[in-house]
């Protein structure tokens, strides 16, 4: 079963817009990450943010966690094309597991 | 370094038949997963191996499946007789003990006719 909902499922935007993504998830975690997925790829690493950060950054990666709402939000800044892709949160609620999100499908386009 | 290698990369079989899923690791990754992908879906794991030893098998389907990790480095996950339903893309992931970020392999896609 996936603990995490990801909304929205699908984004469109245009070359150098925002992009937001939530997710929320239903138990106690130790930390939260987000992955991408291009088409017919494996998952890339993105970030992690710990049970008791609140906001990272990552070059024009930046994610917020609240605890309390048991919610995550990844705002991609300046979108490109080469963003396009699936991303994924994923809860680590025990050491060396994850539970992931059904993702939402990011298109950005030129 | 080179990254998690998986194969094959795509395999079509007809139900019934069995098949099976090769994964290599990357050097020093102790920690291996099985993952299964279903269209549309995030992954869910099959299967966690630290080194030898299944430390988390909870997920995966005993009757049909099976995976080994004999010498702690790579992996094979075999699925016989296989299910219509058992489409779907089956990911390996790796990574070191202390560390909590996970490399992901390209998937194997199955297609059972």
């Amino acid at each position: 079963s996936q603990q995490g909902e990801e909304d929205p499922q699908a984004l469109s935007i245009q070359e150098g817009e925002n992009a937001t993504m939530n997710c929320s998830y239903k138990t106690s975690i130790n930390n939260l990450q987000w992955y991408r997925q291009n088409s017919g790829r494996g998952l890339v690493h993105l970030i992690l943010i710990r049970s008791n950060e609140r906001e990272k950054h990552s070059g024009r990666l930046r994610v917020t966690l609240d605890t309390s709402k048991k919610s995550s939000s990844l705002l991609i800044t300046a979108s490109r094309a080469a963003d396009t892709a699936s991303y994924f949160c994923a809860t680590a609620a025990s050491y060396g597991k994850l539970t992931f999100g059904q993702g939402t499908i990011l298109t950005v386009h030129p | 370094e080179a990254g998690v290698v998986q194969s094959p990369r795509y395999k079509i079989i007809e139900k019934k038949q069995p098949v099976a899923f090769w994964c290599n690791p990357i050097s020093g990754h102790n920690t291996l997963y099985w993952y299964l992908q279903n269209l549309g879906q995030g992954p869910e794991l099959l299967i966690r191996y630290e080194n030898e030893e299944a430390v988390d098998d909870s997920q995966l389907p005993k009757d049909r499946f099976s995976a080994e990790r004999l010498k702690g480095v790579d992996s094979t996950l075999k699925i016989q007789p296989a299910e219509l339903g058992d489409s779907a893309v089956y990911l390996c992931a790796s990574k070191r003990e202390v560390q909590e970020t996970q490399y992901f392999g390209p998937g194997t896609r199955l297609l059972v006719l």
